[in-house]
């Protein structure tokens, strides 16, 4: 049972454009959510993390939106930017456990 | 401060042997968390160490475990290795389980192979 999934394997998008990234969840025992960032050979690095009790947190360029009710959040990246080319991973935590999506490769084309 | 190293990087190994692979945390942390990465399976959690004692443990058979040490230095071993435990084996630390927002900083990670 996935608790956690980002139903989208790849995105391709034109640097100075918007990039959406989905993520939907079922478990609504998640008080928290982070994104992580994955480049090829190295370990994941945290990107930006929401509360529940929030729906929006932004970062710079980077904004997650979520949305409780349909158990759903996003991470925009405006402007892109090829060095955002990465796998992102989407990940709900609770008590400090964390479940992570599959994750979604960016591609950011010059 | 250093990051979270793990040690080491590559390791080749054949069906049926066992491998231990190392973890050192970021100093002062005292969570340490491991996770499967392969491809198409995105992260799998392992398990979790705190305070020498494991917290929680994901849906991996016995042939995983874990151990952490007094200094927060965590091992993970594998034993009966099969073909499909080939994958990248990444450990993960942070200041203590059970915070809000309990943000993980991720060692570079363990490539294991197994011919």
């Amino acid at each position: 049972d996935q608790q956690v999934k980002q139903n989208s394997p790849s995105l391709s998008v034109q640097e100075g454009r918007i990039s959406i990234l989905n993520c939907d969840y079922t478990n609504s025992m998640f008080d928290y959510f982070l994104w992580y960032k994955k480049y090829p050979a190295e370990g994941p690095t945290f990107l930006i993390s929401i509360s529940s009790i929030k729906d929006k947190n932004e970062d710079g360029r980077f904004t997650v939106f979520l949305n409780k009710s349909a158990k759903h959040l996003s991470l925009h990246i405006v402007p892109s930017q090829p060095g955002d080319s990465a796998v992102y991973f989407c990940a709900g935590g609770s008590q400090g456990n964390l479940i992570f999506g599959k994750g979604t490769k960016l591609s950011v084309k010059p | 401060k250093a990051g979270v190293t793990q040690t080491p990087r590559y390791l080749i190994k054949t069906r049926g042997q066992q491998v231990t692979l190392s973890c050192s945390p970021i100093s002062g942390h005292r969570s340490v968390s491991w996770y499967q990465q392969t491809p198409g399976q995105g992260l799998q959690f392992l398990f979790e160490y705190f305070s020498e004692t494991q917290r929680n443990k994901g849906n991996f058979p016995g042939r995983f475990s874990g151990r952490q040490f007094s200094n927060s230095r965590s091992e993970m071993n594998v034993s009966t290795l099969e073909l499909g435990d080939s994958a990248l084996y990444l450990c993960a630390s942070s200041l203590a389980p059970g915070q809000r927002t309990n943000e993980q900083f991720f060692g570079p990670g363990t490539r294991l192979t197994v011919l």
